[in-house]
């Protein structure tokens, strides 16, 4: 069965420059959910999109921004990117945002340095 | 904050059933309780989902108690391959939505 797709899967930048992270939800899936996750950590919720709208906030800096296209794709962008900002960041993909569970991606491993 | 609370760690031997306690004395009624798993560096894996039925499927049980105070997530045959970091959550209102919270998790170590 068709998974959840992240590009690029690993990503190293250098501090203050930009990054942008892809995600391909699950065909006829409408919601995406995005996580960050710093090292020896939880998954920390940052934010999600139901039918290309933002239906809800986490944790997310103020230097991400994210917004979902008219094929359900997602990207995340990170500005100005910080050394704490390396992280594993999950995607994952449902039907609807209300009970369904939801598929996690494998991952985008970003270093800064 | 997470809604749960769950042992921070446990160990299983191989073949045995294991049980994963969670408490959510806070839940509401119509809230359901999910429960993932991480095993290393990879993606949160779906397991189960349940409201107030115990529920079984091809991975594990969930058996919530008749206040829905607690549940237990059974890995009824533990494999090596089912040492993970398992969260038990339950979601939390968000702004417009219900988000995730994840952790602290219980770390399942399933032993030769």
């Amino acid at each position: 069965a068709a998974g959840v797709i992240q590009s690029p899967r690993h990503l190293i930048k250098e501090k203050r420059e930009t990054a942008t992270l892809k995600c391909y939800p699950i065909p006829r899936h409408d919601t995406v959910y995005w996580y960050q996750q710093g090292p020896g950590q939880d998954p920390q919720f940052l934010i999600s999109f139901y039918e290309k709208m933002q239906s809800d906030k986490g944790s997310i800096p103020d230097r991400f921004s994210a917004q979902q296209f008219s094929d359900y794709h997602s990207e995340l962008n990170m500005s100005s990117l910080e050394l704490g900002d390396s992280a594993l960041y999950f995607c994952a993909s449902s039907f609807q945002d209300v009970l369904y569970e939801q598929y996690f991606g494998p991952g985008t491993r970003l270093t800064v340095t | 904050d997470a809604k749960t609370t769950q042992p921070p760690s446990m160990d299983c031997a191989e073949g045995r059933a294991a049980n994963l306690p969670c408490n959510h004395s806070t839940i509401s009624g119509n809230e359901y309780v999910y429960w993932y798993r991480q095993i290393h560096s990879q993606g949160p894996q779906y397991i189960i989902h349940g409201l107030k039925n115990n529920e079984t499927n091809e991975m594990a049980s969930l058996i919530i108690t008749e206040d829905r105070k607690s549940s237990t997530l059974i890995l009824p045959h533990a494999t090596l391959r089912d040492t993970a970091v398992y969260y038990c959550i339950v979601r939390v209102a968000g702004n417009y939505g219900q988000n995730f919270v994840f952790g602290p998790g219980t770390r399942l170590s399933v032993l030769p």
